[in-house]
């Protein structure tokens, strides 16, 4: 079955700094794969969505690549700010169902 | 006018009991999920539902019974109540089963069992 792994629990960075999160699924690649932001007490909230065949999209200071050779996209957020801390959670779709990899959450030091 | 909302917000409950967990959304979507977040915050799905069908149901024990009067409303009720279904659950929708559609979720319900 379809695995979602997203390697690293926790990051910390100085404000200012690019934090690089990885997400990397097993087996059946997908044609889009989405990128959620959850705040603590909040419910996920999606930031980005990147197709298969794109290898790259920004919105504002985030930045997502797709590589299905790999199986692997990345989630980059440049000039972080403590506003970003946060956790952020990877997704994608199949067999009908939007399943989530177990996050990072992004801590930004001032 | 909040895009999903479910209620109630947080469930304090005894084991043994009955609970449900109402969700509607004013989207006009085809498709609204139940997912539970656990202590390790990792979120699951429990169901999917398109157009009031049920689609997945992700092996989740017979005492969670979702139901989907309309389009617009995933209510969850859950019997006999153990301490292990405490977690926060999240309802969810999306335009439909496509790859390409984002999901917005509701505010999440804070079930403690005890």
């Amino acid at each position: 079955s379809q695995k979602i792994e997203q390697n690293s629990e926790a990051l910390n960075i100085q404000e200012g700094k690019t934090a690089t999160l990885t997400c990397n699924y097993t087996n059946y690649s997908p044609a889009y794969l989405q990128w959620y932001r959850q705040d603590p007490g909040r419910g996920p909230v999606f930031l980005l969505l990147i197709r298969e065949n794109e290898k790259e999209k920004r919105k504002e200071r985030l930045k997502v690549t797709f590589d299905t050779t790999l199986k692997q996209s990345l989630f980059h957020i440049t000039a972080s700010q403590p506003a970003d801390s946060a956790t952020y959670l990877c997704a994608l779709r199949w067999d009908y169902k939007l399943s989530f990899g177990a996050g990072t959450t992004v801590t930004v030091r001032a | 006018d909040t895009a999903v909302s479910q209620t109630p917000k947080y469930l304090v409950t005894q084991m043994g009991n009955d609970k449900s967990i109402k969700c509607e959304q004013n989207l006009g979507h085809d498709t609204m999920y139940w997912y539970k977040q656990d202590s390790k915050k990792f979120l699951k799905i429990m169901f999917s539902y398109n157009n009031k069908e049920l689609i997945i149901n992700e092996t989740v024990p017979n005492r969670f019974s979702p139901k989907s009067p309309d389009k617009a409303h995933l209510n969850l009720h859950i019997n006999s109540l153990e301490l292990g279904d405490s977690a926060v659950y999240f309802c969810a929708s999306s335009q439909d089963l496509g790859g390409g559609t984002e999901a917005f979720f509701g505010q999440g319900t804070r079930l403690t069992v005890v």
